[in-house]
């Protein structure tokens, strides 16, 4: 593993069902974030974590779920997915919270 | 509310050069940073700027006015391989990033 990388790299899902977007880094980063991108909009901070143990909202946070267990891990939950949730999803990290965001390949999520 | 405004689009010709502008209002300014993202693809850093002037990095630069709340990334000997969407995004006063919806950038031969 070099980097940040996500999984799965792009699913179908029928509305309602629970959805969890995996990603991990190696670069043992302390902070960590999930955007989405939608068309014309820019990338949106849906949970963000400044370490381990902790998470926080931000702006487009209804729906989703984050832990952080650990440093390298910080998965993405969407409890019961709604065709608004449609988009692509990119996991971050930086060394801390004013620091440079490295981003994974993205995970391209549809939802029927 | 929180604001980063930047062209849709631009085209220029290779060899050129093309200055891509972004003007911001934030609840607090910690830094200002530019990021290349080509299709289909995630975004990549390109500068960082926190301190009013210019930062040059090859034959990218980016420049910064906290007073106006500007900033311009500048890309010369333009090449085909530049043809990409710039995204500028502000440090907030909360240490989150708020992006612009980026500059798609075409570049003709």
């Amino acid at each position: 593993i070099a980097g940040i990388t996500q999984a799965p790299t792009s699913q179908i899902l029928a509305a309602g069902r629970r959805m969890t977007l995996r990603c991990t880094q190696d670069m043992r980063h302390n902070a960590m974030y999930w955007y989405r991108q939608d068309l014309g909009l820019g990338l949106r901070l849906i949970h963000y974590s400044n370490t381990a143990g902790t998470t926080g909202k931000g702006e487009v946070p209804d729906g989703y779920s984050v832990s952080r267990a650990n440093t390298d891990d910080f998965p993405l939950t969407l409890a019961s997915a709604v065709p608004s949730q449609t988009s692509v999803y990119f996991c971050a990290s930086s060394d801390s919270p004013t620091d440079t965001q490295y981003f994974g390949p993205g995970t391209r999520l549809t939802v029927l | 509310g929180q604001n980063i405004d930047q062209p849709t689009e631009m085209t220029a010709t290779e060899g050129a050069i093309v200055q891509i502008n972004c003007t911001y209002q934030t609840s607090g300014f910690n830094g200002l940073f530019w990021y290349q993202q080509h299709a289909g693809e995630a975004p990549t850093f390109l500068s960082y700027n926190v301190l009013d002037g210019l930062e040059e990095k090859g034959r990218f630069s980016s420049f910064l006015s906290r007073s106006k709340g500007y900033s311009y990334l500048l890309l010369k000997e333009l090449q085909m391989k530049d043809s990409a969407s710039y995204l500028c995004a502000v440090l907030d006063s909360n240490y989150q990033l708020i992006w612009g919806a980026g500059t798609k950038l075409i570049i003709k031969p």
